[in-house]
């Protein structure tokens, strides 16, 4: 079957790093993405990942992949307040045409100063 | 460049009755696929439209329609609305040529109220 899993919730404080994790089912995903949502907004693409990278790094994002356990991470190096928000894993599966996006139900992401 | 438009961006109706919600793609893509994003979870796919058809839809009842105009803007239609289709509706829009590594480009949503 299809599923994404988070974790709901993740606090950090303004400065340190955060680790964002997920897990997905599908093994013929190509693409896996991380997405943002600020309250009342649409989805922001942060990053994505091909299935055949095990890393990326784009400024202060890095996301790992490790294929064999089906496990997504985003980490966010010297997290600010503005970084507070909803983060969406999503896997983007072969099916059809475009392939439909399967998402998680995202992790809340808070940042004390 | 204008991203994804969608109108209106707040919606309120009433249980039974009918909404149409509206999708402008990013200049350049030519698929618009629509997903439900219920409140405290993540956003479900719906459907997709290329070439005025629909290609791939989701687990949803027939009472979601849709359609695709030839200038590629989309329009979504609920029929006998039920309190549990509250939700935000966000259009997304992609080039179809090839898959892009870029993912879809999401509007802002339309969030409905049922009451």
């Amino acid at each position: 079957g299809e599923d994404v899993e988070q974790s709901l919730f993740l606090s950090v404080r303004e400065g340190d790093s955060s680790v964002i994790n997920c897990t997905y089912t599908d093994s013929s995903s190509t693409y896996l993405y991380w997405y943002k949502q600020e309250p009342g907004a649409g989805l922001q693409l942060l990053t994505y990942i091909f299935s055949n990278m095990d890393m990326k790094q784009d400024q202060r994002l890095t996301v790992l992949l490790n294929k064999k356990d089906k496990h997504l991470s985003l980490r966010i190096a010297d997290t600010q307040t503005g970084d507070s928000a909803i983060y969406f894993c999503a896997e983007r599966l072969n099916g059809g045409s475009q392939g439909n996006l399967i998402f998680g139900k995202g992790t809340k992401l808070s940042v004390k100063p | 460049d204008a991203g994804v438009t969608q109108s209106p961006t707040h919606l309120i109706k009433t249980r039974g009755q009918q909404v149409t919600l509206r999708c402008s793609p990013k200049s350049g893509h030519d698929t618009v696929s629509w997903y439900q994003q219920a409140l405290g979870q993540g956003p479900q796919f719906i459907f997709q439209y290329y070439e005025e058809e629909e290609r791939q839809r989701g687990n949803f009842p027939d009472r979601f329609s849709g359609h695709q105009f030839p200038n590629y803007s989309s329009e979504l239609n609920v029929n006998a609305l039920l309190l549990g289709d509250s939700a935000l509706y966000l259009c997304a829009s992609s080039p179809h040529q090839r898959p892009t590594r870029n993912g879809y480009t999401f509007g802002s949503g339309t969030r409905l109220t049922v009451v």
